[in-house]
Protein backbone atom coordinates (compact mmCIF):
# COMPACT_ATOMS: atom_id res chain seq x y z
CA UNK A 1 0.00 0.00 0.00
CA UNK A 2 1.40 2.93 -0.82
CA UNK A 3 2.11 6.24 1.87
CA UNK A 4 1.24 9.36 0.14
CA UNK A 5 1.30 12.59 2.52
CA UNK A 6 -0.54 16.12 1.98
CA UNK A 7 -0.28 19.03 3.79
CA UNK A 8 -1.89 20.73 4.84
CA UNK A 9 -4.97 19.00 5.76
CA UNK A 10 -7.13 22.23 6.19
CA UNK A 11 -6.33 25.83 4.86
CA UNK A 12 -8.25 29.08 4.72
CA UNK A 13 -6.90 31.84 3.05
CA UNK A 14 -7.88 34.96 1.90
CA UNK A 15 -8.04 36.10 -1.93
CA UNK A 16 -5.15 37.23 -3.81
CA UNK A 17 -2.34 34.75 -1.37
CA UNK A 18 -0.19 32.45 -2.97
CA UNK A 19 -0.35 28.68 -1.96
CA UNK A 20 1.33 25.34 -2.26
CA UNK A 21 -0.06 22.31 -1.45
CA UNK A 22 2.24 19.54 -0.54
CA UNK A 23 2.05 16.07 -1.72
CA UNK A 24 4.85 13.41 -1.22
CA UNK A 25 4.60 9.76 -1.70
CA UNK A 26 7.33 7.11 0.10
CA UNK A 27 6.97 4.36 -2.58
CA UNK A 28 9.37 5.73 -5.01
CA UNK A 29 6.14 5.48 -7.87
CA UNK A 30 6.71 7.19 -10.86
CA UNK A 31 3.37 8.46 -11.49
CA UNK A 32 1.72 11.32 -9.17
CA UNK A 33 -1.44 13.20 -10.06
CA UNK A 34 -3.49 15.85 -8.79
CA UNK A 35 -7.24 15.45 -8.87
CA UNK A 36 -10.15 18.19 -7.42
CA UNK A 37 -13.14 16.96 -5.85
CA UNK A 38 -16.27 18.92 -5.17
CA UNK A 39 -18.79 17.68 -2.69
CA UNK A 40 -21.13 14.79 -3.84
CA UNK A 41 -19.09 14.79 -7.16
CA UNK A 42 -16.73 13.22 -9.34
CA UNK A 43 -13.08 13.58 -9.18
CA UNK A 44 -11.40 15.75 -11.91
CA UNK A 45 -7.92 15.45 -12.96
CA UNK A 46 -6.13 18.71 -12.95
CA UNK A 47 -2.29 17.22 -12.83
CA UNK A 48 -0.22 14.42 -13.65
CA UNK A 49 3.63 13.53 -14.05
CA UNK A 50 4.99 10.37 -15.17
CA UNK A 51 8.41 10.88 -13.36
CA UNK A 52 10.59 13.69 -12.52
CA UNK A 53 10.78 16.41 -15.03
CA UNK A 54 7.80 15.53 -16.60
CA UNK A 55 4.12 17.34 -16.27
CA UNK A 56 0.99 17.54 -17.89
CA UNK A 57 -2.30 18.72 -17.91
CA UNK A 58 -5.50 17.12 -17.01
CA UNK A 59 -8.84 17.07 -18.44
CA UNK A 60 -10.49 20.06 -16.06
CA UNK A 61 -8.88 23.50 -16.93
CA UNK A 62 -6.85 24.54 -13.84
CA UNK A 63 -5.18 27.92 -12.72
CA UNK A 64 -2.76 25.85 -10.93
CA UNK A 65 0.69 24.98 -11.85
CA UNK A 66 2.70 21.86 -10.53
CA UNK A 67 6.30 20.56 -10.74
CA UNK A 68 8.34 17.50 -10.31
CA UNK A 69 12.05 18.08 -9.35
CA UNK A 70 12.23 15.16 -7.00
CA UNK A 71 10.77 11.30 -7.85
CA UNK A 72 8.54 11.80 -4.27
CA UNK A 73 7.48 15.23 -4.43
CA UNK A 74 4.70 16.99 -6.32
CA UNK A 75 3.69 20.21 -5.10
CA UNK A 76 0.90 22.17 -6.69
CA UNK A 77 0.77 26.12 -6.60
CA UNK A 78 -1.97 28.80 -7.32
CA UNK A 79 -0.25 32.10 -7.45
CA UNK A 80 -3.63 33.83 -6.38
CA UNK A 81 -6.60 31.77 -4.87
CA UNK A 82 -9.73 33.02 -5.17
CA UNK A 83 -12.86 31.85 -4.31
CA UNK A 84 -13.52 29.95 -7.08
CA UNK A 85 -10.49 27.69 -5.89
CA UNK A 86 -12.38 26.39 -2.77
CA UNK A 87 -12.30 22.68 -3.21
CA UNK A 88 -11.01 19.73 -1.82
CA UNK A 89 -7.39 18.48 -3.39
CA UNK A 90 -6.10 15.11 -4.00
CA UNK A 91 -2.86 13.91 -4.68
CA UNK A 92 -2.55 10.39 -6.10
CA UNK A 93 0.48 8.13 -7.14
CA UNK A 94 0.54 4.68 -9.18
CA UNK A 95 3.56 2.71 -10.41
CA UNK A 96 4.35 2.62 -14.06
CA UNK A 97 5.91 -1.24 -13.76
CA UNK A 98 2.56 -2.37 -12.63
CA UNK A 99 1.83 -1.87 -16.13
CA UNK A 100 -2.23 -3.15 -16.87
CA UNK A 101 -2.44 -3.49 -13.25
CA UNK A 102 -1.65 -0.25 -12.10
CA UNK A 103 -3.55 1.01 -9.04
CA UNK A 104 -4.20 4.96 -8.07
CA UNK A 105 -3.65 5.75 -4.45
CA UNK A 106 -5.06 8.57 -2.25
CA UNK A 107 -3.30 10.90 -0.10
CA UNK A 108 -5.81 11.99 2.90
CA UNK A 109 -6.36 15.34 0.76
CA UNK A 110 -5.93 18.95 1.47
CA UNK A 111 -9.54 21.04 2.00
CA UNK A 112 -9.27 24.51 0.45
CA UNK A 113 -11.37 27.65 1.34
CA UNK A 114 -10.98 30.80 -0.03
CA UNK A 115 -12.66 33.73 1.32
CA UNK B 1 -14.54 12.55 -22.64
CA UNK B 2 -14.49 9.10 -21.98
CA UNK B 3 -17.73 8.83 -19.40
CA UNK B 4 -18.12 6.83 -16.52
CA UNK B 5 -21.57 6.67 -15.34
CA UNK B 6 -23.01 5.46 -11.70
CA UNK B 7 -26.24 6.21 -9.98
CA UNK B 8 -26.01 8.76 -7.54
CA UNK B 9 -28.03 7.19 -5.19
CA UNK B 10 -28.76 7.19 -2.02
CA UNK B 11 -28.70 3.56 -2.02
CA UNK B 12 -30.47 2.19 1.57
CA UNK B 13 -30.35 -1.30 2.56
CA UNK B 14 -30.88 -3.35 5.66
CA UNK B 15 -28.29 -4.15 7.59
CA UNK B 16 -27.36 -7.69 7.14
CA UNK B 17 -28.11 -7.57 3.21
CA UNK B 18 -26.84 -7.49 0.20
CA UNK B 19 -25.83 -3.81 -1.21
CA UNK B 20 -25.55 -4.28 -5.61
CA UNK B 21 -23.57 -1.29 -6.91
CA UNK B 22 -23.32 -0.98 -10.86
CA UNK B 23 -21.35 1.30 -13.17
CA UNK B 24 -21.01 1.58 -17.06
CA UNK B 25 -18.45 3.53 -18.61
CA UNK B 26 -18.40 4.46 -22.61
CA UNK B 27 -14.66 3.72 -23.93
CA UNK B 28 -14.47 0.15 -25.46
CA UNK B 29 -10.77 0.22 -25.02
CA UNK B 30 -10.35 0.11 -21.16
CA UNK B 31 -8.38 -1.96 -19.60
CA UNK B 32 -8.50 -1.59 -15.59
CA UNK B 33 -11.73 -1.44 -13.59
CA UNK B 34 -11.78 0.00 -9.62
CA UNK B 35 -13.82 -0.05 -7.23
CA UNK B 36 -12.95 2.80 -4.42
CA UNK B 37 -14.72 3.81 -1.04
CA UNK B 38 -15.06 7.51 0.14
CA UNK B 39 -16.12 8.12 3.70
CA UNK B 40 -17.40 11.79 3.88
CA UNK B 41 -14.36 14.05 4.08
CA UNK B 42 -11.85 11.30 3.09
CA UNK B 43 -10.01 10.41 0.61
CA UNK B 44 -11.03 7.40 -1.58
CA UNK B 45 -9.32 4.30 -0.41
CA UNK B 46 -8.99 1.24 -3.01
CA UNK B 47 -11.15 -1.95 -2.38
CA UNK B 48 -11.24 -3.74 -5.54
CA UNK B 49 -9.47 -4.26 -9.20
CA UNK B 50 -10.78 -6.22 -11.63
CA UNK B 51 -8.69 -6.90 -14.89
CA UNK B 52 -10.99 -9.83 -16.82
CA UNK B 53 -14.71 -10.76 -17.50
CA UNK B 54 -16.56 -12.78 -14.40
CA UNK B 55 -16.13 -12.37 -10.97
CA UNK B 56 -13.44 -11.65 -8.50
CA UNK B 57 -14.31 -12.34 -5.11
CA UNK B 58 -12.40 -10.88 -1.70
CA UNK B 59 -14.05 -11.27 1.38
CA UNK B 60 -17.60 -9.68 1.54
CA UNK B 61 -16.50 -7.79 -1.74
CA UNK B 62 -17.40 -9.48 -4.85
CA UNK B 63 -16.80 -7.04 -8.07
CA UNK B 64 -18.11 -7.95 -11.05
CA UNK B 65 -16.79 -7.09 -15.39
CA UNK B 66 -18.51 -7.70 -18.47
CA UNK B 67 -16.57 -5.92 -20.84
CA UNK B 68 -19.05 -7.00 -23.86
CA UNK B 69 -21.96 -4.80 -22.13
CA UNK B 70 -18.95 -1.97 -20.76
CA UNK B 71 -20.56 -2.72 -17.35
CA UNK B 72 -18.99 -3.46 -13.80
CA UNK B 73 -20.40 -4.03 -10.91
CA UNK B 74 -19.92 -4.49 -6.98
CA UNK B 75 -21.67 -6.76 -4.59
CA UNK B 76 -21.81 -6.00 -0.56
CA UNK B 77 -22.51 -9.14 1.08
CA UNK B 78 -23.26 -9.05 5.02
CA UNK B 79 -23.57 -5.13 4.40
CA UNK B 80 -22.75 -3.20 7.72
CA UNK B 81 -23.20 0.03 8.61
CA UNK B 82 -19.66 0.89 8.76
CA UNK B 83 -20.21 0.09 4.88
CA UNK B 84 -22.10 3.32 4.54
CA UNK B 85 -20.05 5.53 2.26
CA UNK B 86 -19.76 6.42 -1.66
CA UNK B 87 -18.51 4.01 -3.81
CA UNK B 88 -16.05 5.41 -6.77
CA UNK B 89 -15.94 2.95 -10.19
CA UNK B 90 -12.85 4.03 -11.54
CA UNK B 91 -11.41 2.82 -15.47
CA UNK B 92 -8.26 2.94 -16.54
CA UNK B 93 -7.77 3.71 -20.11
CA UNK B 94 -4.55 2.16 -22.90
CA UNK B 95 -3.08 5.36 -21.62
CA UNK B 96 -3.49 4.40 -18.08
CA UNK B 97 -5.35 7.47 -17.78
CA UNK B 98 -8.02 7.00 -14.56
CA UNK B 99 -11.79 8.02 -14.81
CA UNK B 100 -13.86 8.33 -11.97
CA UNK B 101 -17.77 8.21 -11.99
CA UNK B 102 -19.34 10.94 -9.53
CA UNK B 103 -20.11 7.61 -7.23
CA UNK B 104 -22.76 6.00 -5.36
CA UNK B 105 -23.91 6.97 -1.70
CA UNK B 106 -24.57 3.77 0.13
CA UNK B 107 -26.60 3.82 3.50
CA UNK B 108 -26.98 0.82 5.43
CA UNK B 109 -29.44 1.05 8.18
CA UNK B 110 -28.99 -1.51 11.51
Amino acid sequence: EADIYQTPRYLVIGTGKKITLECSQTMGHDKMYWYQQDPGMELHLIHYSYGVNSTEKGDLSSESTVSRIRTEHFPLTLESARPSHTSQYLCASSDIAQGNNEKLFFGSGTQLSVL
Amino acid sequence: QKEVEQNSGPLSVPEGAIASLNCTYSDRVSQSFFWYRQYSGKSPELIMSIYSNGDKEDGRFTAQLNKASQYVSLLIRDSQPSDSATYLCAVNDNFNKFYFGSGTKLNVKP
